[in-house]
C-alpha cells in the first residue's frame, strides 16, 4: 500500500484558494488518489478522486503531478465552513479494499 | 444529509452489557465498512464486507462481532467492552471498484 504524507495543519484566509498538498511517492500505477474531509463530529465526506488526470467537481480540483508522486487538492474560494481535517488516501482498484486514513491536514479558514 | 444511516446516534453501555450498532444503506452498494475513531485521531479500519462476506478483519478483538445479514444492513455486536472502547463508530459503503466510500455520521459510544 502506498503511504501518504500531509502537513499536520494549514491556515487559509476566507475567500482565498486553499491548496492542500499530499505526497505519495511510492504510489503504483493502479492506485487512485482519494480526498476526504471531516468536519467535527461528522462522518468523513468524499471530495474528489483521480488516477492520473487532473479532476474538477463542484467542491474542488485535484491536481496530480505527471510522475504521480504527489497531488494537490484545491478549494478555489475557501469559506469558514471548509474548516476541517482533510485526508489524502491512495487505494488500488477493487471492491473490498481497505481504505486506510493517515493523520490528515487540519485546515483552518480564518475570517 | 447522508445516505448511510447509523443508529443509534449515541449509546452508553456498561462493561457487562450486550448492544448492537446498526448501519443501513439503500444505494445498492456491495462493500460495507466499520471504522473506529478516537478523539483527534483518524478513522481506524475494523472490518470490511464485500458482497455480504467478511473480507477484511483488522485483528479486532472478539468483543466486537460484525454481521452483514443482507446487502443493505451491517451490524456491529458489542459485548464485554472496556472503557477504552469508547469512540465514534463509523460505517461506510462503496458501490464499485473505484468508487469512493460514503460514510454515515457515526454512533458515539461511551462504555462506563
Amino acid at each position: 500500500d502506498a503511504k501518504t504524507t500531509q502537513p499536520p495543519s494549514m491556515d487559509c484566509a476566507e475567500g482565498r484558494a486553499a491548496n492542500l498538498p499530499c505526497n505519495h511517492s511510492t504510489i503504483s500505477g493502479n492506485e487512485y488518489v482519494y480526498w476526504y474531509r471531516q468536519i467535527h463530529s461528522q462522518g468523513p465526506q468524499y471530495i474528489i478522486h483521480g488516477l492520473k488526470n487532473n479532476e474538477t467537481n463542484e467542491m474542488a480540483s485535484l491536481i496530480i503531478t505527471e510522475d504521480r508522486k504527489s497531488s494537490t487538492l484545491i478549494l478555489p474560494h475557501a469559506t469558514l465552513r471548509d474548516t476541517a481535517v482533510y485526508y489524502c488516501i491512495v487505494r488500488v482498484w477493487g471492491l473490498g479494499q481497505n481504505f486506510v486514513f493517515g493523520p490528515g491536514t487540519r485546515l483552518s479558514v480564518l475570517p | 444529509d447522508t445516505e448511510v444511516t447509523q443508529t443509534p446516534k449515541h449509546l452508553v453501555m456498561g462493561m457487562t452489557n450486550k448492544k448492537s450498532l446498526k448501519c443501513e444503506q439503500h444505494m445498492g452498494h456491495r462493500a460495507m465498512y466499520w471504522y473506529k475513531q478516537k478523539a483527534k485521531k483518524p478513522p481506524e479500519l475494523m472490518f470490511v464486507y464485500s458482497y455480504e462476506k467478511l473480507s477484511i478483519n483488522e485483528s479486532v478483538p472478539s468483543r466486537f462481532s460484525p454481521e452483514c445479514p443482507n446487502s443493505s444492513l451491517l451490524n456491529l455486536h458489542l459485548h464485554a467492552l472496556q472503557p477504552e472502547d469508547s469512540a465514534l463508530y463509523l460505517c461506510a459503503t462503496r458501490r464499485a471498484d473505484n468508487s469512493p466510500l460514503h460514510f454515515g455520521n457515526g454512533t458515539r459510544l461511551t462504555v462506563t
